[in-house]
C-alpha cells in the first residue's frame, strides 16, 4: 500500500517562528502536494512538485515556500510563521499528474498546526 | 468560485438508508474523483470516474457523470456509521491540479 506520512500531528509554533513541515512517500511518486484545508474552503493548493528540484506555485503560495531535494520527501516551509497560518496541512502523492489517466491522490494524515 | 462544488454541505441520516452527494463543476475535464475524509484525518480516495464514462460502482459506491450538465453525484447505498465522514469531489479542470471542492459532511445516525 502506498504510504505517505508527515512528521507531526500536532504542533504548536510562536508568530514568527520558521516552521518545516516534513512529508515522505514510500512508493517512489513523481508527484507530491502541499495542501491546507480550512472550514469551509476545501483543500487549497499551496506548492507541488513533480520532479527531484522541481516546483510550482498553487493557488496560495505566499508565506510559504517548499524544498525536494529527494524523491521521496518533500518539505513545506513557513519562513514566519502567522497567525493566519493556523490550519490542517495535507501532504498528498500521485504517480501522475491531473489530467493523466491514473492521477489518484495519496494523502498523509495531515498536521494541524496552531500558530500563536 | 471554485470548480467542483458539493451539495449538500451537510447530510443527516440513519443506517440503513442511501446517501447522494452531488459535485458541479463549471468547465471541461477529463476525470472526476471522489475522496472522503474521516474526522481529522487525510483524504482517501474512492473512485475516479472518467470523462467518456457515464457510470461507475465500487461496491456500496455508485457514481455517476452528467457531462453535458456538468455534474456528478455519489451515491452510498445501505450507509454505515462508519461511513461518516466528509465527501470531497475532485476534478482536473485546471490542467496538472486537481481542484477540491467545500465537501459534504455526512452524517449516518445507528
Amino acid at each position: 500500500d502506498v504510504k505517505v506520512t508527515q512528521s507531526s500531528r500536532y504542533l504548536v509554533k510562536r508568530t514568527g517562528e520558521k516552521v518545516f513541515l516534513e512529508c515522505v512517500q514510500d512508493m517512489d511518486h513523481e508527484n507530491m502536494f502541499w495542501y491546507r484545508q480550512d472550514p469551509g474552503l476545501g483543500l487549497r493548493l499551496i506548492y507541488f512538485s513533480y520532479d527531484v528540484k522541481m516546483k510550482e506555485k498553487g493557488d496560495i503560495p505566499e508565506g510559504y515556500s517548499v524544498s525536494r531535494e529527494k524523491k521521496e520527501r518533500f518539505s513545506l516551509i513557513l519562513e514566519s510563521a502567522s497567525t493566519n497560518q493556523t490550519s490542517m496541512y495535507l501532504c498528498a502523492s500521485s504517480r501522475e499528474l491531473a489530467g493523466d489517466l491514473n492521477n489518484e491522490q495519496f494523502f498523509g494524515p495531515g498536521t494541524r498546526l496552531t500558530v500563536l | 468560485s471554485q470548480q467542483g462544488e458539493e451539495d449538500p454541505q451537510a447530510l443527516s441520516i440513519q443506517e440503513g438508508e442511501n446517501a447522494t452527494m452531488n459535485c458541479s463543476y463549471k468547465t471541461s475535464i477529463n476525470n472526476l474523483q471522489w475522496y472522503r475524509q474521516n474526522s481529522g484525518r487525510g483524504l482517501v480516495h474512492l473512485i475516479l470516474i472518467r470523462s467518456n464514462e457515464r457510470e461507475k460502482h465500487s461496491g456500496r459506491l455508485r457514481v455517476t457523470l452528467d457531462t453535458s450538465k456538468k455534474s456528478s453525484s455519489l451515491l452510498i447505498t445501505a450507509s454505515r456509521a462508519a461511513d461518516t465522514a466528509s465527501y470531497f469531489c475532485a476534478t482536473d479542470a485546471r490542467g496538472n491540479k486537481l481542484v477540491f471542492g467545500a465537501g459534504t459532511i455526512l452524517r449516518v445516525k445507528s
